[in-house]
């Protein structure tokens, strides 16, 4: 199972918003709708943002949202705060959990 | 509250073995599997495998299997990565993450160093 393809990098200026895309294949994201997002500062644990495509966890910004079309899964982050400067991570993982796999990352830089 | 606990940074030299372990409070355990995830220096998040914490049946990633070996001691809520016959490339931070089926619950991450 090859990573999820993510831009390496995004940008966006505060007040601005940004999408960051998580592409795949028919066999992945196009199948299964168990996409999660994950925000990670420079020296800390990941944490999750969403998850089944569009779900916020309890205590997550409503700023933050997912979509899915095709084979292509997005996280849009609106009204960008110099705080959301991390890396974010698509994971895709599987409704039996035999399989997870994570995209390559991309660096949000809010200039 | 739910949390996992991870040990400390480990130094270990080309060959020598190493075993990490998760300590998980404030839940089921058994309730829960738990991943287990690599972060190579400068690197992105890559999924190991994970453990059924009630059966102990454990899942390797590809790339993941010989070395790696995933256990558990549900009598005190810990799961432990051990890796065997290190490298110089295993050097990395390990993470062990709640899943449901998500990662919603992770661990400080523990930094293991192979240098001669």
């Amino acid at each position: 199972q090859s990573a999820l393809t993510q831009p390496a990098s995004v940008s966006g200026s505060p007040g601005q918003s940004v999408t960051i895309s998580c592409s795949g294949t028919s066999s992945d994201i196009g199948a299964y709708n168990f996409v999660s997002w994950y925000q990670q500062h420079p020296g800390k644990a990941p944490k999750v943002l969403i998850y089944d495509v569009t779900n916020r966890p309890s205590g997550v910004s409503s700023r933050f949202s997912g979509s899915k079309s095709g084979n292509t899964a997005s996280l849009t982050i609106s009204g960008l705060q110099a705080e959301d400067e991390a890396d974010y991570y698509c994971c895709l993982y599987t409704s039996t959990n035999t399989l997870m796999v994570f995209g390559g990352g991309s660096k949000l830089t809010v200039l | 509250q739910v949390q996992l606990v991870q040990s400390g940074s480990e130094l270990r030299k080309p060959g020598a073995s190493v075993k990490v372990s998760c300590k998980a409070s404030g839940y089921t355990f058994t309730r829960y599997a738990m991943n287990w995830v690599r972060q190579a220096p400068g690197q992105g998040l890559e999924w190991m495998g994970w453990i059924n914490t009630n059966t102990g049946n454990p899942t390797y990633a590809q790339g993941f299997t010989g070395r790696f070996v995933f256990s558990l001691d549900t009598a005190v809520n810990m799961a432990y990565l051990q890796i065997s016959s290190l490298r110089a490339d295993d050097t990395a931070i390990y993470y062990c993450a709640r899943n449901n089926p998500y990662m919603d619950v992770w661990g400080g991450g523990t930094t293991v160093t192979v240098s001669s």
